[in-house]
């Protein structure tokens, strides 16, 4: 299985600022055929389910505000966000589909500071 | 607009078999641009894939549940059915329903999602 290491576990950012959120995987998630990265990266509030922020590493779902962004290629990712909001409080999640079994990162809490 | 619906018991007993039923509204199952897929999440813990359906039967199983697990297409109602055997306290999770994008999309991401279920392994 292709394990996915997310670090900070938390952090905590002052409305405004920068957040940065770096997810690795255990073995490249590049589809060479494709020359597309196979993770995507949710954002999960309290009681909700998962939403779908990003795709192919750096792709933004419709509807996603562009203050988030995601970059990276092969093991080392990143979600950034470039203001942080007060609705962005939330636990993150990288996820690879590059093979099978999927796998999640652990999570990532972000809170304001 | 997609919507999904998890529905079943929310309490079942150790050794016996997790059922629960996910309705699909606002788009067809049967449709080449779209798999099916579970995921499970335990209180205060992270997310679990379970597996994926694609609306003609294939199926794909995450290995660690594969011996477990059954998910199911029922194209006549729109929707999608998961059952879990031989439950432990260890399966007690909230578990999602959601759509995977079928490939040449972004296939592995899970793009809609329903409320999820609490499902509670007790006696």
């Amino acid at each position: 299985d292709i394990v996915m290491t997310q670090s900070p576990d938390s952090l905590a950012v002052s409305l405004g600022e920068r957040a940065t959120i770096n997810c690795k995987s255990s073995q490249s998630v590049l589809h060479n055929s494709q020359s597309k990265n196979n993770l995507a990266w949710y954002q999960q509030k309290p009681g909700q389910p998962p939403k779908l922020l990003i795709y192919w590493a750096s792709s933004r779902e419709s509807g996603v505000p562009d203050r988030f962004s995601g970059s990276g290629s092969g093991t080392d990712f990143t979600l950034t966000i470039s203001s942080l909001q007060t609705e962005d409080v939330a636990v993150y999640y990288c996820q690879q589909y590059y093979s099978s079994p999927w796998t999640f990162g652990q999570g990532t809490r972000v809170e304001v500071k | 607009q997609l919507q999904l619906q998890e529905s079943g018991p929310g309490l079942v007993k150790p050794s016996e078999t997790l059922s629960l039923n996910c309705s699909v509204s606002g788009g067809p199952i049967v449709s080449g641009a779209s798999h099916w897929g579970w995921v499970r999440q335990p209180p205060g813990k992270g997310l679990e894939w379970i597996g994926t359906i694609y609306w003609s039967g294939t199926t794909y199983y995450n290995p660690s549940l594969k011996s477990r697990v059954s998910i199911s297409v029922d194209t006549s109602n729109n929707q999608f059915s998961l059952r879990l055997t031989s439950v432990t306290a260890a399966d007690t999770a909230v578990y999602y329903c959601a759509r995977v994008p079928s490939p040449p999309s972004s296939w592995g991401s899970l793009d809609y999602w329903g409320q999820g279920a609490l499902v509670i392994v007790s006696s």
